[in-house]
Protein backbone atom coordinates (compact mmCIF):
# COMPACT_ATOMS: atom_id res chain seq x y z
CA UNK A 1 0.00 0.00 0.00
CA UNK A 2 1.58 3.44 -1.11
CA UNK A 3 2.04 5.96 1.98
CA UNK A 4 -0.08 8.74 0.85
CA UNK A 5 -2.82 8.17 -1.76
CA UNK A 6 -4.63 9.87 -3.68
CA UNK A 7 -7.14 10.12 -6.90
CA UNK A 8 -4.96 11.21 -9.59
CA UNK A 9 -8.25 13.22 -11.74
CA UNK A 10 -8.43 14.69 -13.63
CA UNK A 11 -11.27 16.42 -11.97
CA UNK A 12 -13.13 19.21 -14.91
CA UNK A 13 -15.43 21.50 -13.22
CA UNK A 14 -17.27 24.45 -14.47
CA UNK A 15 -16.55 27.78 -12.74
CA UNK A 16 -18.57 28.36 -9.62
CA UNK A 17 -18.58 24.56 -8.41
CA UNK A 18 -17.93 22.70 -5.40
CA UNK A 19 -14.91 20.30 -5.28
CA UNK A 20 -13.86 18.14 -2.74
CA UNK A 21 -10.53 15.91 -3.09
CA UNK A 22 -9.92 12.96 -0.75
CA UNK A 23 -6.58 11.45 0.29
CA UNK A 24 -5.36 8.65 2.46
CA UNK A 25 -2.58 7.67 4.60
CA UNK A 26 -0.80 4.40 5.59
CA UNK A 27 1.54 5.91 8.69
CA UNK A 28 -0.36 5.87 11.98
CA UNK A 29 2.21 7.64 13.43
CA UNK A 30 1.50 11.07 11.17
CA UNK A 31 2.07 13.80 12.58
CA UNK A 32 1.35 16.69 10.89
CA UNK A 33 -0.58 17.26 7.34
CA UNK A 34 -0.64 19.77 4.61
CA UNK A 35 -2.22 20.34 1.19
CA UNK A 36 0.43 21.80 -1.17
CA UNK A 37 -0.72 23.16 -4.76
CA UNK A 38 1.38 22.78 -7.84
CA UNK A 39 0.83 24.99 -11.19
CA UNK A 40 1.39 23.12 -14.61
CA UNK A 41 5.89 23.54 -14.74
CA UNK A 42 6.26 25.37 -11.55
CA UNK A 43 7.26 23.82 -7.64
CA UNK A 44 4.98 22.98 -5.16
CA UNK A 45 3.86 25.86 -2.92
CA UNK A 46 1.95 25.60 0.93
CA UNK A 47 -1.67 25.52 0.30
CA UNK A 48 -2.96 24.86 3.75
CA UNK A 49 -2.24 22.71 7.11
CA UNK A 50 -4.53 20.33 7.94
CA UNK A 51 -5.66 20.22 11.46
CA UNK A 52 -7.07 17.60 13.40
CA UNK A 53 -10.25 20.03 14.55
CA UNK A 54 -11.00 21.26 10.74
CA UNK A 55 -9.80 24.61 9.18
CA UNK A 56 -11.06 26.54 6.71
CA UNK A 57 -8.83 29.63 4.70
CA UNK A 58 -11.65 31.89 2.53
CA UNK A 59 -13.10 29.07 -0.12
CA UNK A 60 -10.59 26.28 1.62
CA UNK A 61 -11.76 23.98 3.93
CA UNK A 62 -9.20 20.84 5.13
CA UNK A 63 -10.56 18.08 7.11
CA UNK A 64 -8.59 15.49 9.13
CA UNK A 65 -9.74 11.98 10.12
CA UNK A 66 -7.11 10.62 12.17
CA UNK A 67 -8.93 7.14 13.21
CA UNK A 68 -10.13 6.83 9.27
CA UNK A 69 -6.18 8.09 8.30
CA UNK A 70 -8.45 10.58 5.94
CA UNK A 71 -7.56 14.02 4.75
CA UNK A 72 -9.85 15.79 2.38
CA UNK A 73 -10.09 19.25 0.96
CA UNK A 74 -12.88 21.28 -0.59
CA UNK A 75 -12.63 23.93 -2.65
CA UNK A 76 -16.00 26.13 -3.01
CA UNK A 77 -17.15 28.67 -5.70
CA UNK A 78 -14.50 27.85 -8.14
CA UNK A 79 -12.32 29.74 -10.00
CA UNK A 80 -10.17 29.29 -12.97
CA UNK A 81 -7.22 30.25 -10.91
CA UNK A 82 -7.94 27.29 -8.88
CA UNK A 83 -6.35 24.89 -11.72
CA UNK A 84 -3.60 23.11 -10.46
CA UNK A 85 -2.56 20.06 -9.46
CA UNK A 86 -3.28 19.63 -5.44
CA UNK A 87 -0.77 17.63 -3.36
CA UNK A 88 -1.39 15.97 -0.04
CA UNK A 89 1.22 16.13 2.26
CA UNK A 90 1.73 13.97 5.30
CA UNK A 91 5.02 14.46 7.82
CA UNK A 92 5.57 11.18 10.17
CA UNK A 93 9.12 11.47 11.45
CA UNK A 94 11.12 15.14 12.41
CA UNK A 95 12.45 15.57 8.65
CA UNK A 96 10.83 14.33 5.74
CA UNK A 97 7.72 14.80 4.08
CA UNK A 98 5.99 12.32 1.87
CA UNK A 99 3.71 13.49 -1.10
CA UNK A 100 0.78 12.03 -2.83
CA UNK A 101 0.88 11.65 -6.56
CA UNK A 102 -1.38 14.61 -6.97
CA UNK A 103 -5.02 15.46 -7.86
CA UNK A 104 -5.24 17.30 -11.10
CA UNK A 105 -8.23 19.86 -11.22
CA UNK A 106 -9.19 21.89 -14.63
CA UNK A 107 -11.89 24.64 -13.93
CA UNK A 108 -13.85 25.58 -17.07
CA UNK A 109 -15.13 28.41 -18.23
CA UNK B 1 15.07 38.04 0.15
CA UNK B 2 15.40 35.23 -2.57
CA UNK B 3 14.01 32.41 -0.97
CA UNK B 4 15.39 28.91 -2.57
CA UNK B 5 17.29 29.43 -6.13
CA UNK B 6 18.52 26.71 -7.98
CA UNK B 7 20.91 26.61 -11.47
CA UNK B 8 20.73 25.01 -13.76
CA UNK B 9 16.77 25.81 -15.33
CA UNK B 10 17.39 23.35 -17.81
CA UNK B 11 20.26 21.20 -18.72
CA UNK B 12 20.46 18.09 -21.30
CA UNK B 13 23.29 15.80 -20.91
CA UNK B 14 24.49 12.85 -22.71
CA UNK B 15 24.83 9.18 -21.19
CA UNK B 16 27.96 9.08 -18.79
CA UNK B 17 28.76 12.54 -18.05
CA UNK B 18 28.20 14.21 -14.91
CA UNK B 19 26.89 17.72 -13.76
CA UNK B 20 26.17 19.43 -10.13
CA UNK B 21 23.15 20.84 -9.60
CA UNK B 22 23.58 23.69 -7.41
CA UNK B 23 20.62 25.03 -4.37
CA UNK B 24 20.78 27.95 -2.06
CA UNK B 25 18.52 29.06 0.55
CA UNK B 26 18.62 32.75 2.08
CA UNK B 27 16.02 31.90 5.15
CA UNK B 28 18.23 30.32 7.68
CA UNK B 29 16.70 27.00 7.20
CA UNK B 30 18.85 23.87 8.70
CA UNK B 31 17.25 21.36 6.73
CA UNK B 32 17.54 21.23 2.81
CA UNK B 33 15.68 18.41 0.17
CA UNK B 34 16.30 17.10 -3.09
CA UNK B 35 13.26 15.77 -4.86
CA UNK B 36 13.04 14.26 -8.28
CA UNK B 37 8.82 14.40 -10.19
CA UNK B 38 8.65 12.22 -12.73
CA UNK B 39 4.81 11.96 -14.59
CA UNK B 40 2.65 9.66 -12.91
CA UNK B 41 5.08 9.28 -9.98
CA UNK B 42 5.02 12.39 -7.86
CA UNK B 43 7.82 13.61 -5.78
CA UNK B 44 10.11 11.41 -4.14
CA UNK B 45 12.86 12.73 -2.08
CA UNK B 46 16.39 11.94 -3.15
CA UNK B 47 18.49 13.38 -0.35
CA UNK B 48 18.35 15.01 3.01
CA UNK B 49 20.26 16.95 4.69
CA UNK B 50 18.71 17.90 8.69
CA UNK B 51 21.68 20.38 9.30
CA UNK B 52 24.67 21.67 8.07
CA UNK B 53 27.11 18.64 8.46
CA UNK B 54 24.64 15.82 7.95
CA UNK B 55 23.03 14.06 5.18
CA UNK B 56 21.00 11.44 5.06
CA UNK B 57 19.31 9.00 2.06
CA UNK B 58 15.87 9.27 1.27
CA UNK B 59 13.53 7.16 -0.93
CA UNK B 60 15.71 7.07 -4.08
CA UNK B 61 19.41 8.09 -3.64
CA UNK B 62 21.17 5.60 -5.99
CA UNK B 63 23.21 7.36 -8.70
CA UNK B 64 23.59 10.73 -7.01
CA UNK B 65 25.74 12.20 -4.47
CA UNK B 66 25.05 15.37 -2.47
CA UNK B 67 26.97 17.62 -0.67
CA UNK B 68 25.59 20.43 2.12
CA UNK B 69 28.44 22.59 1.75
CA UNK B 70 27.45 25.53 4.40
CA UNK B 71 23.96 26.31 5.50
CA UNK B 72 23.04 28.26 2.95
CA UNK B 73 24.35 25.23 -0.13
CA UNK B 74 23.18 22.11 -0.92
CA UNK B 75 24.62 20.54 -4.19
CA UNK B 76 23.12 16.97 -5.57
CA UNK B 77 25.61 15.75 -8.03
CA UNK B 78 24.98 12.94 -11.02
CA UNK B 79 28.53 11.10 -11.41
CA UNK B 80 27.19 9.41 -14.34
CA UNK B 81 24.51 10.72 -15.75
CA UNK B 82 21.81 7.86 -17.08
CA UNK B 83 18.41 8.25 -19.35
CA UNK B 84 16.53 7.19 -16.36
CA UNK B 85 17.78 9.82 -14.16
CA UNK B 86 15.80 12.56 -16.92
CA UNK B 87 13.32 14.45 -14.71
CA UNK B 88 12.79 17.89 -13.30
CA UNK B 89 14.18 18.05 -9.90
CA UNK B 90 13.45 20.46 -7.07
CA UNK B 91 15.50 21.53 -4.27
CA UNK B 92 13.35 22.54 -1.00
CA UNK B 93 14.58 24.01 2.84
CA UNK B 94 12.37 23.81 5.62
CA UNK B 95 11.38 26.52 7.95
CA UNK B 96 8.71 27.77 10.03
CA UNK B 97 5.51 29.65 8.51
CA UNK B 98 2.84 30.33 10.81
CA UNK B 99 3.44 27.84 13.54
CA UNK B 100 3.51 25.57 10.39
CA UNK B 101 6.49 23.87 9.17
CA UNK B 102 6.50 24.66 5.61
CA UNK B 103 8.72 23.23 2.78
CA UNK B 104 9.85 26.18 0.56
CA UNK B 105 11.06 24.70 -3.08
CA UNK B 106 13.58 26.10 -5.63
CA UNK B 107 11.82 26.83 -9.46
CA UNK B 108 13.17 23.48 -10.54
CA UNK B 109 15.95 21.79 -12.41
CA UNK B 110 14.56 20.35 -16.32
CA UNK B 111 17.21 17.38 -16.72
CA UNK B 112 17.26 15.20 -19.88
CA UNK B 113 19.69 12.60 -20.47
CA UNK B 114 20.08 11.37 -24.22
Amino acid sequence: RKEVEQDPGPFNVPEGATVAFNCTYSNSASQSFFWYRQDCRKEPKLLMSVYSSGNEDGRFTAQLNRASQYISLLIRDSKLSDSATYLCVVRAGSYQLTFGKGTKLSVIP
Amino acid sequence: NAGVTQTPKFQVLKTGQSMTLQCAQDMNHNSMYWYRQDPGMGLRLIYYSASEGTTDKGEVPNGYNVSRLNKREFSLRLESAAPSQTSVYFCASLGVRLSTDTQYFGPGTRLTVL
